[in-house]
Order: structure tokens, then C-alpha cells, then sequence
């Protein structure tokens, strides 16, 4: 089955303690984006990256880092989290973003608590 | 200012009504603008994708209209279902050939009630 696959779904951390979200496609796309989403402010990008080695800020890329080592996985690291960053956050993918009818596949969402 | 606006926020209908959701838009250049459906606490899931020359979509009881002239977008559910219930989410595609990106709306939370 095409998806994208993030994990955890659930994870509730303390300020300050490194952590790693994964994100893994299985569908070749060359284009994966991760997102956040807060009640009221809809989804908003944090780091894309159009293929493997080349990754670019988003519009809210304060406190990330992203790596594409390969192609299916774009991890999403937070090196001190902070309460702020308490979100649920979204991993997509699509074939390319070069061109402009290719559907985005949205993963299942990973809801994070920093306390 | 690239910008996605929905209305309503929230919505209730009874079970079996029809209604329609707005979304206007000042996006530049646009390219496309497409519909998502999310459930509470998952991943968004499209309905639609209509380009500039696209009136109008339809995915089975979700239909989407678009007048690039002024900009609006609607989506009509048919029929309603419990299952329809959650947030109706209007994305605009920015871009040209150098490269896109989405515009999201806030979304419109949708309640079926029996």
C-alpha cells in the first residue's frame, strides 16, 4: 500500500531531550515536506526537501533540523524541544514539486507534548 | 500577501442535508487549488485538484467549483454522512515552472449530527 508512515503517533517529552520523528515513504517521490499544525493557525511548513541531499527552510524552521540521506526517509529532528513546540505535526510527500497537478500524501500525524 | 481564507469556521448539519463550504483566495501565480479532507487527529486526504481552466470537480458526493476570476472556491457535500464530519481544509498550489508551494486555509470544521 502507498503511504507515508510516521512514528511515533503519540509522544510526550521533556525541554531540552533530543528527539528524533521519522518519516518514510514508499512511493519514490522525489518531494517530502514536514508541517505543523496549531488550533487556529492551520498547517504551516517547517523544512521541504525536493530530493535526496538538498533540504530548504519552510516558514516556521526555528528549533528543527530535517535530514534526506535517501530518498523514502526525511526524519524531523528537534535538538531541545521546547514547550512551544508542543504540535501535531505532519509528514508529506509527492512525486515532484515541480510539477503542479501531483497529489500530496499526507502521513498519520505525530502529536507531541514538550513539557 | 499569499492568502487562503475559508468561511465558515465551523459548521452543524443534520444528517442527510446538503451544504457548501467557501474559500477565497489571493494567491499569485496560482496554479491549482485543491480540497483535503482531515479527520480529527489524522493526515489530510485530497478530494480534489482543480487547475485554473477547471469550473468544476467531483468526487463522488463532494463537488468542487472554482472561479479563477474571483478567485472563490465552494465545496457541496450531497447527501451528508456522520462520516463526513471533520475539517474541510482549501489549498491553493503558488508557482510556475521554477517551483511550488501550498497555501493552506484554517479549514472548516464540519459536525453531522443524527
Amino acid at each position: 500500500e502507498a503511504q507515508v508512515t510516521q512514528n511515533p503517533r503519540y509522544l510526550i517529552t521533556v525541554t531540552g531531550k533530543k528527539l528524533t520523528v521519522t518519516c518514510s515513504q514508499n512511493m519514490n517521490h522525489e518531494y517530502m515536506s514536514w508541517y505543523r499544525q496549531d488550533p487556529g493557525l492551520g498547517l504551516r511548513q517547517i523544512y521541504y526537501s525536493m530530493n535526496v541531499e538538498v533540504t530548504d527552510k519552510g516558514d516556521v524552521p526555528e528549533g528543527y533540523k530535517v535530514s534526506r540521506k535517501e530518498k523514502r526517509n526525511f526524519p524531523l529532528i528537534l535538538e531541545s524541544p521546547s514547550p512551544n513546540q508542543t504540535s501535531l505535526y505532519f509528514c508529506a510527500s509527492s512525486l515532484s514539486s515541480q510539477r503542479y497537478n501531483y497529489g500530496y500524501t499526507f502521513g498519520s500525524g505525530t502529536r507531541l507534548t514538550v513539557v | 500577501k499569499n492568502q487562503v481564507e475559508q468561511s465558515p469556521q465551523s459548521l452543524i448539519i443534520l444528517e442527510g442535508k446538503n451544504c457548501t463550504l467557501q474559500c477565497n483566495y489571493t494567491v499569485s501565480p496560482f496554479s491549482n487549488l485543491r480540497w483535503y479532507k482531515q479527520d480529527t487527529g489524522r493526515g489530510p486526504v485530497s478530494l480534489t485538484i482543480m487547475t485554473f481552466s477547471e469550473n468544476t470537480k467531483s468526487n463522488g458526493r463532494y463537488t468542487a467549483t472554482l472561479d479563477a476570476d474571483t478567485k472563490q472556491s465552494s465545496l457541496h457535500i450531497t447527501a451528508s454522512q456522520l462520516s463526513d464530519s471533520a475539517s474541510y481544509i482549501c489549498v491553493v498550489m503558488e508557482g510556475n515552472q521554477a517551483g511550488t508551494a501550498l497555501i493552506f486555509g484554517k479549514g472548516t470544521t464540519l459536525s453531522v449530527s443524527s
